[in-house]
């Protein structure tokens, strides 16, 4: 079974500061780790994804994410913090052992960002 | 090209009814699957329909049931409601059959009375 942990649910940061969202995930195999943002009264949209090939992801927006295996860790960061970054954030975790499109979510980020 | 277009958005029902929410995927995508997302238990899966063929199915009472269409059109149905089933529930559709990356609706958000 997986399982992802994000740490913090809610994180606060000022404009240009850097933005640093943890997920730790469990998966008895190699997984693939998404990160997901939704913005207020919308759906999710999708960051960045691993899928086992480079270990830094680069996403849309300037984020990126490591994936670092002996720490089972997938961290989203951000050098510098926009204000129109405030939203929740979501690491998944899929198999990819051709499981089709089911993720598991962790408990979600909600970023917030002060002028 | 179109998003993923979920009907209805908002919509009231008393414990007992039965609802049936719409998803219409980004065109070209066969891949369905269905979320609900509330604010104690965060988003959990539901169900992934490919090809008209229900692929996963997350851990829902039997009242939850959906189906897809050779359209890839989806709907999904909550028989005899209960409280607990208020929610947001978004679709989302996919290209492939596991890529992954999904692209997701707005959500039908549900609240039952």
């Amino acid at each position: 079974a997986q399982s992802v942990t994000q740490l913090g649910s809610h994180v606060s940061v000022s404009e240009g500061a850097l933005v640093l969202l943890r997920c730790n995930y469990s998966s008895s195999v190699p997984p693939y780790l998404f990160w997901y943002v939704q913005y207020p009264n919308q759906g999710l949209q999708l960051l960045l994804k691993y899928t086992s090939a480079a270990t830094l992801v680069k996403g849309i927006n300037g984020f990126e994410a490591e994936f670092k295996k002996s720490e089972t860790s997938f961290h989203l960061t951000k050098p510098s913090a926009h204000m129109s970054d405030a939203a929740e954030y979501f690491c998944a975790v899929s198999p990819n052992n051709n499981a089709g499109n089911m993720l598991t979510f962790g408990g979600g980020t909600r970023l917030m960002v002060k002028p | 090209k179109a998003g993923v277009t979920q009907t209805p958005r908002y919509l009231i029902k008393t414990r007992g009814q039965q609802v049936t929410l719409s998803c219409s995927p980004i065109s070209g995508h066969r891949s369905v699957s269905w979320y609900q997302q509330t604010p104690g238990q965060g988003l959990q899966f539901l169900f992934e329909y490919f090809s008209e063929t229900q692929r996963n199915k997350g851990n829902f009472p039997g009242r939850f049931s959906g189906r897809q269409f050779s359209n890839s059109r989806s709907e999904m149905n909550v028989s005899t409601l209960e409280l607990g089933d208020s929610a947001l529930y978004l679709c989302a559709s996919a290209q492939g059959r596991a890529t992954g990356e999904l692209f997701f609706g707005e959500g039908s958000r549900l609240t039952v009375l």
